[in-house]
Parts: structure tokens; C-alpha cells; sequence
């Protein structure tokens, strides 16, 4: 039982385009949410937050949404670079567990110049 | 520079053999984190520690040990026990537990 979903495996854009990238998530007690990105033998990087009273955070190109309603966060890259090429994780915490980020499967990027 | 080491890269451990995964950080973090990743399967967390002397275990810790003997140290063991170990195993940390981690660079174990 997953508790964060990225359901879509992968995602192909063409350079300048807007990189959309979803997740979803079952536990109500989830209040902050991240997005890491991941090149190949690497460890993830953070990207951007949101906590659970924000529907929206930017951060130059990346700006991530949260509707709480539909329990749903993406995030947004625009434009999108080349470099951008890389798998994306979603994470989240319930704060109250006390517990480590819960990590979705991963959606690998594909940006093409 | 602060971060976070994990050492080694790449390792090679035979069938039945234990091997130990280093972790050291020097960010001052209280929380410290192992996951790991298999294709398609995202992180999957092994074995956390939110202070010195403490840990819980996470979703995949049958075939793991961990120590916390100290702050900056969180080194993980991968037992005979564990019967899939070939995968790239991640070591984080985190100012307090639930807080944003950050990773170090990963140490890919192959069983041959």
C-alpha cells in the first residue's frame, strides 16, 4: 500500500516546454512535502518544498502545487532545460509520526533540445 | 565542505558474507537515514536514527543491522540474511527527523 503514488513512469518534453510532474498521496496526516531530482549513481537532490498550509511554492523555474482536496501535488518546470533530464522523486512526511520522508517510485524526466 | 560521505562507491561481497556500508556526516544533523533504491521501486527506507544511540527501523530492515554510537556516524550492515543485497544504497541525514534530508552519494553493492 503506497502511500505516495507517482504514477506515471515517465515524461518526454521538448526543450522550452513545460515539464509537468504528478503525485499523489493516501495519508491525510502529510503535512510537508518535497521534490528531489536524481541523476543516474547519484544521491537525489533536494529541489523544492511545500508545507501543507501553502498551495503553491516557487523557486525560479520549479514551482510545485498542492491541492489537499484531491491530495495531489505536481510540479511544474518552465521552461524546460536539457539538463532537467533526470528522475524525479516525491516525498512527504506525516510530522506527527515522527517518522523519515516517505518516498514515491520516481518519474524520469526526458528533455529534448 | 560539509555533506555527508558515504564510502565505498562500489562494492563487491560474496554470498554469506556481511559487509558494512560507512556513512559519516559533518552538517551537524541529529537525524540519519538509510534507504535504497531498486529500479522501479523508488527509496525504500532501510533504517533510521533520530539521535545518538537510537534507531527504528524502516520498511526493508529484515537483513540490516545499523549502530549509532555516534552523531556524525550511522554505518550500515548488510547480513547473509538479506536476500536480495544488490542494489544502490543511500545514506541522508537531517537537521531532526522529518525535516528535508539530504543525501550523500550512494554505494552501489553487487552480490557475486
Amino acid at each position: 500500500d503506497q502511500q505516495v503514488k507517482q504514477n506515471s513512469p515517465s515524461l518526454s518534453v521538448q526543450e522550452g516546454r513545460i515539464s509537468i510532474l504528478n503525485c499523489d498521496y493516501t495519508n491525510s496526516m502529510f503535512d510537508y512535502f518535497l521534490w528531489y531530482k536524481k541523476y543516474p549513481a547519484e544521491g537525489p537532490t533536494f529541489l523544492i518544498s511545500i508545507s501543507s498550509i501553502k498551495d503553491k511554492n516557487e523557486d525560479g523555474r520549479f514551482t510545485v502545487f498542492l491541492n489537499k482536496s484531491a491530495k495531489h501535488l505536481s510540479l511544474h518546470i518552465v521552461p524546460s532545460q536539457p539538463g532537467d533530464s533526470a528522475v524525479y522523486f516525491c516525498a512527504a512526511r506525516a510530522y506527527q509520526a515522527g517518522t523519515a520522508l516517505i518516498f514515491g517510485k520516481g518519474t524520469t524526466l526526458s528533455v529534448s533540445s | 565542505d560539509g555533506g555527508i560521505t558515504q564510502s565505498p562507491k562500489y562494492l563487491f561481497r560474496k554470498e554469506g558474507q556481511n559487509v558494512t556500508l560507512s556513512c559519516e556526516q559533518n552538517l551537524n544533523h541529529d537525524a540519519m537515514y538509510w534507504y535504497r533504491q531498486d529500479p522501479g521501486q523508488g527509496l525504500r527506507l532501510i533504517y533510521y536514527s533520530q539521535i545518538v544511540n537510537d534507531f527504528q527501523k524502516g520498511d526493508i530492515a529484515e537483513g540490516y543491522s545499523v549502530s549509532r554510537e555516534k552523531k556524525e556516524s550511522f554505518p550500515l550492515t548488510v547480513t547473509s540474511a538479506q536476500k536480495n543485497p544488490t542494489a544502490f544504497y543511500l545514506c541522508a541525514s537531517s537537521v531532526t527527523s522529518g525535516n528535508t534530508i539530504y543525501f550523500g552519494e550512494g554505494s552501489w553493492l553487487t552480490v557475486v
